[in-house]
């Protein structure tokens, strides 16, 4: 069974920093690009981030670029997503997902909210 | 960027009947080279993962009903559920992965009539 597990969100300050893991099981991790997706309150979905299996090559779009990195972990079958300079607009629930052709797995999702 | 935009932003159907939900991209996203969409429909219920519906515009995920149905081409797609059931209560979404940054369309809130 494909199993999606985020962690590290929270409550941090502006300009702060966090780091989020999605560790997965379930299929062989190394063979697929994987994607951070988030969700403001309320609102829709937007990708923040691409890795590809090798972890090479990763893609942004302009609204994190520069602030946010994603790295993975073959060796332990996790993703992080590294985030900095965090802003406001910025909170959200952060997805991860698998990428085959579109979205096919997500999992619950993490919290991160961006306040003083 | 890719714009996708969907209709309408909420709709309320009647159990068994019809529902569709629109969605137009900003540019095309056929790839001529394949002769595919890269085109695809998510539905999201509180509580629960987001679940992939549709891909290639047309062809339906293992295990979705088929009373979920996906069509069009180039720019303009439709997503069709043709008899509404109560657990399709729901948003949902097309995104276009034909080109990164990847975006998604701002949503359709399904309910009850």
């Amino acid at each position: 069974e494909v199993q999606l597990v985020e962690s590290g969100g929270g409550l941090v300050q502006p300009g702060g920093s966090l780091r989020l893991s999605c560790a997965v099981s379930g299929f062989s991790f190394s063979r697929y690009a994987m994607s951070w997706v988030r969700q403001a309150p309320g609102k829709g979905l937007e990708w923040v981030s691409l890795s590809s299996g090798s972890g090479g090559s990763p893609y942004y779009p302009d609204s994190v670029k520069g602030r946010f990195t994603i790295s993975r972990d073959n060796s332990k079958n996790t993703l992080h997503l590294q985030m900095n300079s965090l802003r406001v607009e910025d909170t959200a629930v952060y997805y991860c997902a698998r990428e085959f052709i579109g979205f096919d797995y997500w999992g619950q999702g993490t919290l991160v909210t961006v306040s003083s | 960027d890719i714009v996708m935009t969907q209709s309408p932003e909420s709709l309320a159907v009647s159990l068994g009947e019809r529902a569709t939900v629109n969605c137009k991209s900003s540019q095309s996203v056929l790839n001529s080279s394949n002769n595919k969409n890269y085109l695809a429909w998510y539905q999201q219920k509180p509580g629960q993962p987001v679940k992939l519906l549709i891909y290639w515009a047309s062809i339906r995920e293992s295990g979705v009903p088929d009373r979920f149905s996906g069509s069009g081409s180039g720019t303009d797609f439709t997503l069709t559920i043709s008899s509404l059931q109560a657990e399709d209560v729901a948003v949902y979404y097309c995104q276009q992965y034909y080109s990164t940054p990847y975006t998604f369309g701002q949503g359709t809130k399904l309910e009850i009539k």
